[in-house]
């Protein structure tokens, strides 16, 4: 069955670590997204991709970055992490259009230090 | 820009009653309209969404939405509340021009009392 994993599920780093969060999907969808999730905040959309080579910023980008080589990994990298990241973050993929379905990943618990 | 509106972070009800989970959304152009549910320690499952077509979705455990322009409003319910739908819910839109993007609320925890 297709799936989206993210890895590693929990993470812990101290202050100004980069830090790389894994996505990976076997749906062959073309979008791709990144949230952090906080309490009274929702989720809320860090970077998104509609396809490979292509990277967009969404509301919340600071300090944070993607890259995408192939269809299937959005890789989220945190230059130099701070406090104010610590959050669950949750990557999700689409086929194409805005009314397809996005199906999201576990979650990876990121707590820094 | 568009947004979404949720009324109240915190509802309980007792096992059997009506579940009635709000969303508000703000609009120039016709949005698309979506309900999730998050587990806990799990990610997001699509319940239901609104692309246009009947106003009124019908989407899976039995819930339902009702798509209403004229109080850009769409609103979650569910006749009967099961222990097993203690959970939180998300609404979110989209439109189309934004490629897929959505925008969600702050969410909704619903828990469900004997």
């Amino acid at each position: 069955d297709a799936e989206i994993t993210q890895s590693p599920r929990h993470k812990i780093t101290e202050t100004g670590r980069q830090v790389t969060l894994a996505c990976h999907q076997t749906w062959n969808h073309n979008n791709m997204f990144w949230y952090r999730q906080d309490l009274g905040h929702g989720l809320r959309l860090i970077h998104y991709s509609y396809g490979v080579h292509d990277t967009n910023k969404g509301e919340v980008s600071d300090g944070y970055s993607v890259s995408r080589s192939n269809t299937e990994d959005l890789p989220l990298t945190l230059e130099s992490a701070a406090s104010s990241q610590t959050s669950v973050y949750f990557c999700a993929s689409s086929y194409d259009h805005t009314t397809d379905t996005q199906y999201f990943g576990p979650g990876t618990r990121l707590t820094v230090l | 820009a568009q947004s979404v509106t949720q009324l109240g972070s915190h509802v309980s009800v007792s096992e059997g009653a009506l579940v009635l989970l709000r969303c508000n959304y703000s609009s120039s152009v016709p949005p698309y309209l979506f309900w999730y549910v998050q587990y806990p320690n799990q990610g997001l499952q699509l319940l239901l969404k609104y692309t246009s077509a009947a106003t009124l979705v019908k989407g899976i455990n039995g819930f339902e939405a009702e798509f209403k322009k004229s109080e850009t409003s769409f609103h979650l319910t569910k006749p009967s509340a099961h222990m097993s739908d203690a959970a939180e819910y998300f609404c979110a839109v989209g439109y189309t021009g934004t490629a897929s993007k959505l925008t969600f609320g702050t969410g909704t925890r619903l828990q469900v009392t004997l």
